[in-house]
């Protein structure tokens, strides 16, 4: 069984520029996150889909982040315009079943904004 | 607001001996899951161990167990027989109580070394 993928794994940009991240859960897996780990910090829930609806973005820094999922399959995340302080790595996970299940994560991408 | 505090920043233990990682945690809700994740270097998240705060039973994974007190809301992670490849960021994680979201609030972790 393929893992959860992401793409691109690393990426530098300059602040006030644009970035997206992409992600591709397990098959079948209904619930994908995303979370964002900053240096020396435990991840931070920013959104939750389950299939193609939001479930929570409270913690989605809206006036600069926005995430889709529109098929209900792969997801986007994007930062516009980005700020130092997104300098993070940036995690998807998908789950099988809300709540008991594990969340499988992928690799992330580390984003380093100058 | 659910928290989760690890107190120990960075854990040291020599080869196959036994280290406990704590872990505090607070939440709402009424019947949930708990979760230790490990992270090695390469930073892809792992499932060490879950477990369910109705059940009086402590979780076990092989040489990895918990020991859960739900009164204290305490959560932690005990290592048995500690091997060079546990060396890794250790996160503990209770659920995430908002919007109707159930994602996960984490710990800042503990980093394990293993000494050889």
């Amino acid at each position: 069984e393929a893992g959860v993928a992401q793409s691109p794994r690393y990426k530098i940009i300059e602040k006030r520029q644009s970035v997206a991240f992409w992600c591709n859960p397990i098959s079948g897996h209904a619930t994908l996150y995303w979370y964002q780990q900053i240096l020396g910090q435990g991840p931070k829930l920013l959104i939750q889909f389950q299939n193609n609806g939001v479930v929570d973005d409270s913690q989605l820094p809206k006036d600069r982040f926005s995430a889709e999922r529109l098929k209900g399959v792969d997801s986007t995340l994007k930062i516009q315009p980005a700020k130092l302080e997104d300098s993070a790595v940036y995690l998807c996970a998908s789950s099988s079943r809300r709540g008991v299940n594990e969340q499988f994560f992928g690799p992330g991408t580390r984003l380093t904004v100058l | 607001a659910q928290t989760v505090t690890q107190s120990q920043p960075e854990m040291s233990v020599q080869e196959a001996e036994t280290v406990t990682l704590s872990c505090t945690y607070d939440t709402s809700e009424s019947d949930y899951y708990l979760f230790w994740y490990k992270q090695p270097p390469s930073r892809q998240m792992i499932l060490v161990i879950r477990q369910e705060a109705y059940k009086q039973q402590n979780a076990t994974e092989n040489r990895f167990s918990v020991n859960f007190q739900k009164a204290a809301k305490s959560f932690s992670l005990k290592i048995s027989d500690s091997q060079l490849g546990d060396a890794a960021m250790y996160f503990c994680a209770c659920p995430y109580s908002g919007g109707g979201a159930d994602g996960l609030t984490f710990g800042k972790g503990t980093h394990l070394i293993i000494q050889p």
